[in-house]
């Protein structure tokens, strides 16, 4: 059963543009949520994360929206870039360091120059 | 060091054989994480470590996987009897705390 339900599957924006990946989950309990971005061939890097307390959270050009009664949370990337190019992962878990990462599926973004 | 090393970078293992991962985790991290991933997405939890004890295994298809994480070695992940569908890159994890989880570059396996 997937818990967290990512879209879209591939984006494609301008440079500049604001590309907007969305994610959905199902277990209420969950209380963090990262979104990692992946470059080919590297392991998965965090990017910014959100607790459910606030419905907001910006650091730099990425901003997470958090909208806990829909149990939805997206990521904006601002000015994009070139080298934002990449894919990104939503991902849940409880609070705890040891608690394992549920993730999305993935949406590969591009950037055109 | 500041980087989660795993080795081999690359793995391929005829069908049946055995193959063995390893994962160095950041020096002062006490949790370790195993995930694979398919075709490039869907990574699935397999194995969670507290220092050298079994955290989470709740992912581990125990008849074939097994995991350990030993005092002074690199933890390791071993398939028994490889299957196709095994072909996937193995991450490794580290943490000392949710904002310091590290992944490592992740073992391709290819199974033929």
């Amino acid at each position: 059963q997937q818990q967290v339900k990512q879209s879209p599957q591939s984006l494609i924006v301008q440079k500049g543009g604001i590309p907007i990946i969305n994610c959905a989950y199902e277990n209420t309990a969950f209380d963090y949520f990262p979104w990692y971005q992946q470059f080919p061939g590297k392991g998965p890097a965090l990017l910014i994360a959100i607790r459910p307390d606030v419905s907001e959270k910006k650091e730099g050009r990425f901003t997470i929206s958090f909208n806990k009664s829909a149990k939805q949370f997206s990521l904006h990337i601002m000015d994009s870039q070139p080298g934002d190019s990449a894919t990104y992962f939503c991902a849940a878990s409880f609070t705890g360091s040891a608690r394992q990462l549920t993730f999305g599926s993935g949406t590969q973004l591009t950037v055109l120059p | 060091g500041e980087e989660v090393a795993q080795t081999p970078k690359h793995l391929v293992r005829g069908e049946g054989q055995k193959a063995k991962l390893y994962c160095a985790p950041i020096k002062g991290h006490s949790y370790v994480f195993w995930y694979q991933q398919v075709l490039k997405n869907e990574f699935k939890f397999l194995i969670s470590f507290q220092n050298e004890n079994v955290f989470d295994e709740t992912g581990m298809p125990k008849e074939r996987f097994s995991a350990k994480c030993l005092p002074n070695s690199p933890c390791s992940l071993e398939i028994q009897a490889t299957k196709l569908e095994d072909s996937a890159v193995y991450f490794c994890a580290s943490s000392q705390s949710e904002k310091g989880r590290r992944f490592g570059p992740g073992t391709r396996l290819t199974v033929t």
